[in-house]
């Protein structure tokens, strides 16, 4: 167990639907990362925040988005959702947002869009 | 180009022994990281491994080793008396850490499988 919770495990929804995906990350750390991974495209960074703030951006699409709270959860939100959005997304969590710590990753969260 | 190159789409073994499962990797930093995850069928992604580029021993941690080769650009994952829940995903990352943001990137990955 890396101590980073993510719920719910498992979501199925209808394509143009929104839902959200929630994190918390491991006691103390400030950072949090959501990544996708899907079978086409493996394992892609997309958002991170640090402390509240957006630290940087990866390959998230702009139907994407995503907020980290003063209690340091983050929750991604997906809106007008695609078949291609089905995907497992993973939150992770480091202490601070230096580029060589190591990242725990949560159990994950499995979207099926139908 | 890709950062990391994990050659290997799959590997069998059986238990008891070791095995190796290659990564390679491409940058021009000085400063980086390699680490080794592993995602098991339940799906997480459990970290098993880190190793610098500054550090001058190769990392162990329990049966999981890395060959660290500088010069080769190779960042092999060593699995001693493997297990049957040594069976899963192992995926090889690097983070660059020489100027500004990097992102964790990682490779396609290995799947690996541990026969009684």
């Amino acid at each position: 167990d890396s101590g980073v919770t993510q719920t719910p495990k498992h979501l199925i929804t209808a394509t143009g639907q929104r839902v959200t995906l929630r994190c918390s990350p491991r006691s103390g750390d400030l950072s949090v990362y959501w990544y996708q991974q899907s079978l086409d495209q493996g394992l892609q960074f997309l958002i991170q925040y640090y402390n509240g703030e957006e630290r940087a951006k990866g390959n998230i699409l702009e139907r994407f988005s995503a907020q980290q709270f003063p209690d340091l959860h983050s929750e991604l939100n997906l809106s007008s959702l695609e078949l291609g959005d089905s995907a497992l997304y993973f939150c992770a969590s480091s202490v601070e947002a230096r580029n060589l710590e190591t990242q725990y990753f949560g159990p994950g969260t499995r979207l099926l869009v139908l | 180009a890709q950062k990391i190159t994990q050659t290997q789409p799959g590997m069998f073994v059986q238990e008891k022994e070791a095995v190796t499962l290659d990564c390679t990797y491409d940058t021009s930093d000085q400063s980086y990281g390699l680490f080794w995850y592993k995602q098991p069928s339940s799906g997480e992604m459990i970290f098993l491994i880190y190793q610098g580029s500054y550090d001058e021993q190769n990392a162990t941690e329990g049966r999981y080793s890395l060959n660290f080769q500088k010069a080769r650009k190779s960042a092999n994952l060593v699995i001693s008396a493997s297990q049957l829940g040594d069976s899963a995903m192992y995926f090889c990352a690097m983070r660059e850490g020489d100027s500004g943001y990097s992102t964790l990137t990682f490779g396609k990955g290995t799947m690996l499988l541990v026969s009684p």
